[in-house]
């Protein structure tokens, strides 16, 4: 079965600085994909970035970015220039094979004015 | 425009009462998901459905039904088995029946509290 950890509950950032969300998995699949999920106060959950686990090119949207350590089993979210709108909770997830979805526990991001 | 649609966004209910949780797309896809989110827990898998007139079981499936019969709904009902209902509940919908590397469509959410 595969897993998906999310080891820091909570971080914080000043606007307009960088901060990396931290997130790990396990699986003895090689094709699987990677994804970060947004969850707002709003809580409508929304995609952030994806990722394919046999491309090697690191996938970005703008001010996110993914370091994916494919050995390492290492999925980090990287969030440049950081703003108000980007406080909320953020969830890494993975699928593989049986196309079912595996969320980590999410880690709440608050912002510094 | 094209979602998803949860309804009720609050509920409360006793113990020992089903309850049904609806979710409509009219996104015109093929999957649907139902997760249940609990403090410090994520989200966690209950029941999917990858096409209309079936449907797996998740992760978490005790205490939960679904049914698939038209392709833009898959209502959860919360059975009085499952022995901690109070949660917030998420469905999600994916467009094509393998849906490994789409984007999931979340509603915005039904929050259930049982009394």
């Amino acid at each position: 079965a595969q897993t998906v950890t999310q080891s820091q509950p909570e971080m914080s950032v000043q606007e307009a600085e960088t901060v990396t969300l931290s997130c790990t998995y396990d699986t003895s699949e090689s094709d699987y994909y990677l994804f970060w999920y947004k969850q707002p106060p709003s809580r409508q959950m929304i995609l952030v970035i994806r990722q394919e686990a046999y491309k090697q090119q690191n996938a970005t949207e703008n001010r996110f970015s993914v370091n994916f350590q494919k050995a390492a089993k290492s999925f980090s979210l990287k969030i440049s220039d950081s703003q108000l709108g980007d406080a909320a909770m953020y969830f890494c997830a993975f699928t593989g094979a049986n196309s079912k979805l595996t969320f980590g526990k999410g880690i709440t991001l608050s912002v510094r004015p | 425009d094209g979602g998803i649609t949860q309804s009720p966004k609050y509920l409360f209910r006793k113990e020992g009462q089903n309850v049904t949780l609806s979710c409509e797309q009219n996104l015109n896809h093929d999957a649907m998901y139902w997760y249940r989110q609990d403090p410090g827990q994520g989200l966690r898998l209950i029941y999917y459905s990858q096409i209309v007139n079936d449907f797996q079981k998740g992760d978490i499936a005790e205490g939960y039904s679904v049914s698939r019969e038209k392709k833009e709904s898959f209502p959860l009902t919360v059975t009085s088995a499952q022995k901690n209902p109070t949660a917030f509940y998420l469905c999600a919908s994916l467009p094509g029946q393998d849906p490994r590397g789409g984007e999931l469509f979340f509603g915005e959410g039904s929050r259930l509290t049982v009394l």
